[in-house]
Parts: structure tokens; C-alpha cells; sequence
């Protein structure tokens, strides 16, 4: 079965600065998608990122961008010039066809001022 | 606007109580979805639709029961089967099936005990 891995259950930044969030996931298939999904205190999920997996280049959305290593199955968002409102927890997230959507355990950022 | 509507917002339910949790979405979306989100712990989904009339069982749907009569509509039914209701519930959509489609989320419902 496919597992996603958070490992690092809360991070911070400084305002400004760049901050990476891990995400790694097992699975036996070659073509599937990762998302990054942020929940803000609001506790609706929002879409930050998609990345499929037969593609090569690193998804990027404006501050947001991704490290995708298919070989090593590590998802990791970079958010550059942190700001207040990026404070949230954040979901990685894998589905491959035929299959259900699998969430990680989350990763709470604080962003201080 | 175009969006998912899930209500109410807080729900509490008393001890061998059913209790329904509405979404709806005008989206247009052919797939909607229900996940258990739990403290520490990511979202779990308990059923899904593809198509209006067909529904399907995710990781944990027992306790749980869905119907979806209409393609905006799906709501989601915690029957008294269910020992440990306490938990943040999120209904949502997406266009189709695929493992592509991103799903689009309602902002939830916090069920309790009483």
C-alpha cells in the first residue's frame, strides 16, 4: 500500500526567509501525482502545488516550489519569502491511478514576525 | 460563487444518535469525497462518488453511510455504529476520478459526543 511520510511534525521560519518542508512516499507505481495542500487555521484545505510524476521539471506557483527526487520518492516544498499568512499546517499527498488519495501526518509551519 | 458548502459547522451527537452532515457543490464536479481528519494524523477517506447512484467504501467506512441522489449533493451519515465520531469531517470534489483531478475542499465539520 502507498504511504506518505512527513517527518518533521512542526517547523518555523522567519518572516522572509525560505523554509523546506519534507514529504517522502512508497509505492511500487511509475506514474502518480503529489500535491501540496495547506490548511490554514480556517481548516479548509487550499491546493498549493501539483507535481506529476512523469515529469522531470519541478513544479513551481509563484513563492512556492517543489524538489521532486522520483529515484530517492522525496517531495519537498520550498516556500521562499515566508509571510504571516503561509502559516498553516501542510499535507503532502500521492495518488496513483485506480487508487485512493494518501495523505501525510501534516507538518505545522509558524511563520514569525 | 462557485464552491463546496458543508453544514452545519459544529454538530454534537448524543449517544446512539445518527447524525448527517450535509455537503453540496456547484462545481459541477462528478466526484465528491468524505475524510476523517483526526489530531496528528492526515486525512482518511471514508467513501467516494464517482457518478451519481454509485458510491464506493474508503479505509474506514465503517459506521458510515453516504448517499448520492443528486451529482451536487453528498452527504454523509454517522449511525450509531460508529464508536468514536469525534473528529473533523471534510467533504470534497473534483472534476472526475483521475488520479490527476485536484480535489477541491469544503471548509468542514466538527462533529462531537455530548
Amino acid at each position: 500500500a502507498q504511504t506518505v511520510t512527513q517527518s518533521q511534525p512542526e517547523m518555523s521560519v522567519q518572516e522572509a526567509e525560505t523554509v523546506t518542508l519534507s514529504c517522502t512516499y512508497d509505492t511500487s507505481e511509475s506514474d502518480y501525482y503529489l500535491f501540496w495542500y495547506k490548511q490554514p487555521p480556517s481548516r479548509q484545505m487550499i491546493l498549493v502545488i501539483r507535481q506529476e510524476a512523469y515529469k522531470q521539471q519541478n513544479a513551481t506557483e509563484n513563492r512556492f516550489s517543489v524538489n521532486f527526487q522520483k529515484a530517492a520518492k522525496s517531495f519537498s516544498l520550498k516556500i521562499s519569502d515566508s509571510q504571516l499568512g503561509d502559516a498553516a499546517m501542510y499535507f503532502c499527498a500521492y495518488r496513483s491511478a485506480g487508487n485512493d488519495m494518501r495523505f501525510g501526518a501534516g507538518t505545522r509551519l509558524t511563520v514569525k514576525p | 460563487d462557485g464552491g463546496i458548502t458543508q453544514s452545519p459547522k459544529y454538530l454534537f451527537r448524543k449517544e446512539g444518535q445518527n447524525v448527517t452532515l450535509s455537503c453540496e457543490q456547484n462545481l459541477n464536479h462528478d466526484a465528491m469525497y468524505w475524510y476523517r481528519q483526526d489530531p496528528g494524523q492526515g486525512l482518511r477517506l471514508i467513501y467516494y462518488s464517482q457518478i451519481v447512484n454509485d458510491f464506493q467504501k474508503g479505509d474506514i467506512a465503517e459506521g458510515y453511510s453516504v448517499s448520492r441522489e443528486k451529482k451536487e449533493s453528498f452527504p454523509l451519515t454517522v449511525t450509531s455504529a460508529q464508536k468514536n465520531p469525534t473528529a473533523f469531517y471534510l467533504c470534497a470534489s473534483s472534476p472526475g476520478g483521475l488520479a490527476k483531478n485536484i480535489q477541491y475542499f469544503g471548509a468542514g465539520t466538527r462533529l462531537s459526543v455530548l
